[in-house]
This record gives structure tokens, C-alpha cells and sequence, in this order.
């Protein structure tokens, strides 16, 4: 399986800041999905990160909140801006499996808002 | 949309007990896959069904596949504490796997 190393792995935040997560993949991968986990809670996708052009993003979720960069194959970034307590979250980077259709998850990049 | 439930939402057993959580999807999949989180972790698969009916064992644990495709089961038979975590069940319909539902999870705790 791939492995992927997401930064940071956890983080304290100030609300009305901004912070960026950094996602790196060991192998070129075609799709990179972000996932969001508030705790307690399921797993819900954020978007789905497409090399060379826009993320694609689930319903709820919006550019000006996430945007979401994919410059090559292994990296991706996502930012969550104008952090408030509610995005207190698990983020989880992850890519496709080896069983297709399904789902590798990094270790996730846990977020507190205060 | 799509809706993916699984019940009970929390179980707590003595070690050895048995322990099975159910998945039930307001739609018909075309797969249903499980995953376990650990404490403090992230999901990792543990496996996949495709067909109707399908039944697959890895060990202690059994995953069913209803014959309308919109139900599942894991069971676990003679918990062990590395049993210890949150069980998802995941739902697709069709397409990639963007299109991937998560259920609401089961989460397990086995005391000795």
C-alpha cells in the first residue's frame, strides 16, 4: 500500500486563522480525496483533489472554506480557512486502495479550534 | 441522499463475548466495504462485498451481504481487547470511490 504523510499530524489553532495541511503520497496516485472526521463522529468527504485542475466538492463543502491544491501526483494540500471551534476535526488525506474503489487513509491531521 | 446507519452505535462487552454490528443503506450498493479505527487512529480496510448474499471470514470476524444489497453484517465471535475500536461500513453506489458512503459506526469496547 501507499504511504502517505500528512503534516502536521496535530495542531492547536487560533479561530479566524487559517492552517494548511500538507499531504505527500510515496507513489504517483491518481485520485486523493480529503475527508473530514469531527469527533465523535463519521467520516464525511470534503473533495476530491484532481491533478492540473479544480478540487470537485461534496455538497456542504466549499472552495472559499477548503480550497485545495494537487500540483502533481503525489501532493496535495488543503486549507481550512477562517478556522472556528466547529472545525475541530480528524483531516484526513487518502487515496485509492489496492482493492478498487476503496479507500487507504493517512494517519490524519487532528485540528483543535480555540 | 444516500443514507448509511449502523446500529448499535456503542457495545460493550466482556472478552469472549460474540459482537455483531449491522449496516443498513436506504439504497441498493453495488459494494460494501468495512473499515476499524482504533483509538486515537485512522480507518484501515479490512474488506469488500460485491455480491448478494456474499459471506467472507477473516479469522474470528464474518461479513455478510444481504440478498438486496442494501443491508450487511460483522460479527465477531470471541472478542479480544485488540478487538477495541470503531467500526465503519461503507457504502458505494456505482462510480469511483468518491462515491463511497460512510456509515455512522459501531463502537466497540471489550474489557477483560
Amino acid at each position: 500500500s501507499a504511504v502517505i504523510s500528512q503534516k502536521p499530524s496535530r495542531d492547536i489553532c487560533q479561530r479566524g486563522t487559517s492552517l494548511t495541511i500538507q499531504c505527500q503520497v510515496d507513489s504517483q496516485v491518481t485520485m486523493m480525496f480529503w475527508y473530514r472526521q469531527q469527533p465523535g463522529q463519521s467520516l464525511t468527504l470534503i473533495a476530491t483533489a484532481n491533478q492540473g485542475s479544480e478540487a470537485t466538492y461534496e455538497s456542504g463543502f466549499v472552495i472559499d472554506k477548503f480550497p485545495i491544491s494537487r500540483p502533481n501526483l503525489t501532493f496535495s494540500t488543503l486549507t481550512v480557512s477562517n478556522m472556528s471551534p466547529e472545525d475541530s476535526s480528524i483531516y484526513l488525506c487518502s487515496v485509492e486502495g489496492q482493492v478498487g474503489n476503496t479507500i487507504y487513509f493517512g494517519e490524519g491531521s487532528w485540528l483543535t479550534v480555540v | 441522499g444516500q443514507q448509511v446507519m449502523q446500529i448499535p452505535q456503542y457495545q460493550h462487552v466482556q472478552e469472549g463475548e460474540d459482537f455483531t454490528t449491522y449496516c443498513n443503506s436506504s439504497t441498493t450498493l453495488s459494494n460494501i466495504q468495512w473499515y476499524k479505527q482504533r483509538p486515537g487512529g485512522h480507518p484501515v480496510f479490512l474488506i469488500q462485498l460485491v455480491k448478494s448474499g456474499e459471506v467472507k471470514k477473516q479469522k474470528r470476524l464474518t461479513f455478510q451481504f444481504g440478498e438486496a444489497k442494501k443491508n450487511s453484517s460483522l460479527h465477531i465471535t470471541a472478542t479480544q481487547t485488540t478487538d477495541v475500536g470503531t467500526y465503519f461500513c461503507a457504502g458505494l453506489i456505482g462510480g469511483t470511490a468518491s462515491k463511497l458512503t460512510f456509515g455512522t459506526g459501531t463502537r466497540l469496547q471489550v474489557t477483560l
